[in-house]
C-alpha cells in the first residue's frame, strides 16, 4: 500500500541552525501539506502546496519557513534559523485531488529538537 | 473559522468495555468531519469521515461516529475495545469547499485500554 514517508525520524539541531525536513508524498497525489505538533498541544496546520506554489499558510509559517518540491518525488520544509519554540513533531501529508473531501494521508513525522 | 474541542484528554477503559470519545466543533460554514488515530511512533491514520448523507458513519477497526448538527458534535464510539485500540485519537474538521482543505484538529484524546 502506498504511504507517505518522512526523513529523518528525529533531528536534533542547535538554535540558529538551518534544518530541512524531507517528505516523499504518495506518487499520484497533487496536494501537499505540513502540520506540526508541539509536545502536549494540538496538531496545527502550517502550509499547503499545489502546482509548485503555496496554496495557504498559517500565521505560524513566517519568513523563517519555506517549502519546496525540488524534484518529482520530494517535498521539503526548511526552517532557516531554528528557535527553541520550533521543537515539535512535524507531519507531512498528501492528498490526491481537488475536492475538499479527499483524504489526507500522513507520514510518521519528524521529531525536531532544537537545543 | 473552525475550531474543534475534544472534551477528554485521557480515557481509561477496560478491555471489552464500550467507549465514547467526545468531539464538538464550531464553524460558521458547512464542514467535513474526521477522526484520525495515532499509534505510538506512527503517523495519523484516518478512522472515518463524515461528508454528507447518513449521520452514522462506520470506520475501520469497528469504530463508528455520529454527526449531530444541532449539537455540533461528532462523537466516536466502539462497543467493545481491545488492548490494541490503545492510541491517541484526533477529531478534525475541514471546510466544505472544492480544492485543498486544511485540517483543523482537536487536542486529542488518549485512549488507554487495560486488561
Amino acid at each position: 500500500e502506498p504511504e507517505v514517508t518522512q526523513t529523518p525520524s528525529h533531528q536534533v539541531t542547535q538554535m540558529g541552525q538551518e534544518v530541512i525536513l524531507r517528505c516523499v508524498p504518495i506518487s499520484n497525489h497533487l496536494y501537499f501539506y505540513w502540520y506540526r505538533q508541539i509536545l502536549g498541544q494540538k496538531v496545527e496546520f502550517l502550509v499547503s502546496f499545489y502546482n509548485n506554489e503555496i496554496s495557504e499558510k498559517s500565521e505560524i509559517f513566517d519568513d523563517q519557513f519555506s517549502v519546496e518540491r525540488p524534484d518529482g518525488s520530494n517535498f521539503t520544509l526548511k526552517i532557516r534559523s531554528t528557535k527553541l519554540e520550533d521543537s515539535a513533531m512535524y507531519f507531512c501529508a498528501s492528498s490526491e485531488g481537488t475536492s475538499g473531501n479527499n483524504e489526507q494521508f500522513f507520514g510518521p513525522g519528524t521529531r525536531l529538537t532544537v537545543l | 473559522a473552525q475550531s474543534v474541542t475534544q472534551l477528554d484528554s485521557q480515557v481509561p477503559v477496560f478491555e471489552e468495555a464500550p467507549v465514547e470519545l467526545r468531539c464538538n466543533y464550531s464553524s460558521s460554514v458547512s464542514v467535513y468531519l474526521f477522526w484520525y488515530v495515532q499509534y505510538p511512533n506512527q503517523g495519523l491514520q484516518l478512522l472515518l469521515k463524515y461528508l454528507s448523507g447518513s449521520t452514522l458513519v462506520k470506520g475501520i477497526n469497528g469504530f463508528e461516529a455520529e454527526f449531530n448538527k444541532s449539537q455540533t458534535s461528532f462523537h466516536l464510539r466502539k462497543p467493545s475495545v481491545h488492548i490494541s485500540d490503545t492510541a491517541e485519537y484526533f477529531c478534525a474538521v475541514s471546510r466544505f469547499s472544492g480544492g485543498y482543505n486544511k485540517l483543523i484538529f482537536g487536542a486529542g484524546t488518549r485512549l488507554a485500554v487495560h486488561p
